[in-house]
Order: structure tokens, then sequence, then C-alpha cells
């Protein structure tokens, strides 16, 4: 069955660390889909990034960096020199090609406080 | 600007009485989609649709009803709310399609509910 896994429930860091959250996720599926999304203390969903299951390369944006590893099922979020905005709950998410309610199947979130 | 809305933000109701939380678009998405988050849970899906007049349920559809007379809008429905339906909400929209990565499903700022 598919499935989600954050285990990291929360992350306490101080500004300018690195820190890296765990994605770890199961499917059946040959071609599926990941995500990341943001949600800061205001509430709000904040798309980061998508990944297709045949794309392999890391990829980086800015502070922020993926690392996609299918031989592990995972797909790790590393944020380079935090800082105290970057303080929010991260979601890391899987579509199925074959599921025809394109539903996303969310883990269960980590919730990261940058200390000043 | 490209947004989901969603109306109202809060709502504080008590059990037993109608109400019905409105989801609107502006990108003339096909897609729309309501998730319901509760603590340690992450997101899970309670209806989709996939077009006008289109919807179908998804993994947590019980006591919510939904509709799609018009493409921007997918209102969801509480007919007689009770308090294990007291969460955060959110509706999403995307193109509807797997050919492109334009299909990253978008988030209202949700609408928290509380029912006593």
């Amino acid at each position: 069955a598919q499935k989600v896994t954050q285990a990291q429930t929360e992350i306490s860091v101080v500004e300018k660390e690195d820190v890296t959250l765990d994605c770890v996720y199961e499917t059946r599926d040959t071609t599926y889909y990941l995500f990341w999304y943001k949600q800061p203390p205001s509430g709000e969903l904040v798309f980061l990034i998508r990944r297709n299951s045949f794309d392999e390369q890391n990829e980086i944006s800015g502070r922020y960096s993926w690392n996609f590893q299918k031989s592990t099922s995972s797909f790790n979020f590393t944020i380079t020199a935090s800082q105290v905005v970057d303080s929010a709950v991260y979601f890391c998410a899987l579509s199925e090609a074959w599921d025809s309610s394109y539903k996303l199947i969310f883990g269960s979130g980590t919730r990261l406080l940058v200390r000043p | 600007e490209a947004q989901v809305t969603q109306n109202p933000r809060y709502l504080i109701t008590v059990t037993g009485k109608k109400l019905t939380v409105t989801c609107s678009q502006n990108m003339n998405h096909e897609y729309m989609s309501w998730y319901r988050q509760d603590p340690g849970l992450g997101l899970r899906q309670i209806y989709y649709s996939m077009n006008v007049e289109v919807t179908d349920k998804g993994d947590v559809p019980e006591g919510y009803k939904v509709s799609r007379k018009e493409k921007r809008n997918f209102p969801l429905i509480l007919e007689s709310p009770s308090p294990n339906q007291t969460s955060l909400y959110f509706c999403a929209s995307s193109i509807a399609g797997r050919t492109s990565t334009s299909e990253t499903q978008y988030f209202g700022p949700g609408t928290r509910l509380l029912v006593l």
C-alpha cells in the first residue's frame, strides 16, 4: 500500500545550521510523483518542489536542496544555513500515476523550529 | 494573481447545523479536491472533481457532500456537522492530466472549523 513516512516529528536547530528533513515513501507504481510543501505558522500550504519517479537528479534552489534516491525510496530535503523564517511544518507527499483520484498521500509532517 | 480562495477562514458552529465552505480558483483548472488536516495524520482527501458535474469520493468522504456546477467553484457541504469533523480544511486545484509539471496541486489558505 502507498505510504509516506516522515519519522522526524519535530526538529529544532539554531539559525545558520544545516538541517535535513527525511521522507521515505512506499508505492507499487513505477510512475509516481513526489512533492514537498511548506506550512508556515499562518497555516497555508506552499508548494516547494515536484519530482517525477523517472528523474533522479538532485535539485538545488537557493538554500534548499532535494536528494531523491529510488534505491532507498527516499526524497530528503535539506535547508542550508537555516533562517528563522524557515520555521514551519514541512510535508512530503506522493501521488501515483495509476490513481485516477490524483490524490496526494501526505506524510504526517515535520515541524522545524529555527532559533535565533 | 493566480490563487485558490476559501471562505470562511475560521468557523465555529454547533452539532447538526448545516454549513458550506466555499472554494474558488481563477486558474481555469479542471481538477479540484478537498482535504482535511488532523494532527499526526497529515492531509487526507475527502472528495475530488475532475471537471464540471464530475465528482467522486476520496479516502474520508463520510459526512461530507460536494458539488461542481461551475469550473471555478467547488463547495464543501457538511449537512449535519459533528465534533469529529473539527479540523483544518484545504481546497486544492490543478490541471487535469499527467503530461506536464504543471499538474502540481495548489492549495487554498485553509478553513479552520470547530464543531461544538
